[in-house]
């Protein structure tokens, strides 16, 4: 079946290092990323997000990436913070069903000091 | 939290017994979201509203019923808990208007609540 993944369960990045989370999906009709993440006994909290009309966007500190010829999509986290650590999550919705997200199971970041 | 409150924060309850979870949002979104969470499964739909009295199954519905009677309320109610109910449930609200290719809804992303750990014993 079609699903969303994450490449790696944990990811440890020493503090000012630029991270980078990554993501695969397998639904071609996936016309809508999310990026989340989620701190320790919290909900998931919006990052940002992508169209698949667009291959890169930015926010303040993060960068997301679309390859949508490889169904592939990273989170890019600029000069990585302690507050940074968190499990991160990519969400996807295809065009008609978009209110119905899929996420992956979610990439566990460590940052060291 | 964007406005949204679930409650209770914790519950422990028997096998069998009925139990119910409040997601309370002071967004007016219209629609709401049910999410369980388990460990090597991330976060999987269970019910959601597109309006009050307006709900649909996700893809782990069995054993749970929604409703909304108002815009602002989304009840999930566990008819009989079992075991396998034992989770963490998040609520999520959303903005925007349904179907089609619309820009208004594809900037409009889910927005979670802090979630209710429920233990099944």
């Amino acid at each position: 079946g079609e699903s969303v993944g994450l490449h790696l369960p944990t990811l440890s990045v020493q503090e000012g290092d630029n991270s980078i989370i990554n993501c695969a999906y397998s639904n071609s009709a996936s016309d809508y990323f999310i990026w989340y993440k989620q701190e320790s006994g919290k909900g998931p909290q919006f990052i940002i997000d992508i169209r698949s009309n667009m291959d890169k966007r930015q926010g303040q500190r993060v960068t997301v990436l679309l390859n949508k010829t490889v169904k592939h999509l990273s989170l890019q986290i600029a000069a990585t913070q302690p507050g940074d650590s968190a499990v991160y999550f990519c969400a996807e919705t295809p065009l008609l069903n978009d209110y119905k997200l899929s996420f992956g199971a979610g990439t566990t970041v460590t940052v060291r000091a | 939290d964007a406005g949204i409150t679930q409650s209770p924060r914790h519950k422990v309850t028997e096998t069998g017994t009925p139990v119910t979870l409040r997601c309370h949002q002071t967004e007016n979104h219209r629609y709401m979201y049910w999410y369980r969470q388990d460990p090597g499964h991330g976060l999987r739909l269970i019910h959601y509203s597109y309006g009050v009295k307006d709900t649909d199954k996700g893809e782990v519905s069995d054993g749970y019923s929604v409703s909304r009677s108002k815009t602002e309320d989304f009840l999930l109610t566990l008819e009989s808990a079992t075991s396998s109910q034992t989770s963490v449930y998040f609520c999520a609200i959303r903005s925007g208007v349904r179907g089609g290719r619309d820009s208004h809804l594809f900037g409009s992303p889910l927005h979670f609540g802090n979630g209710t750990r429920l233990t099944v014993t």
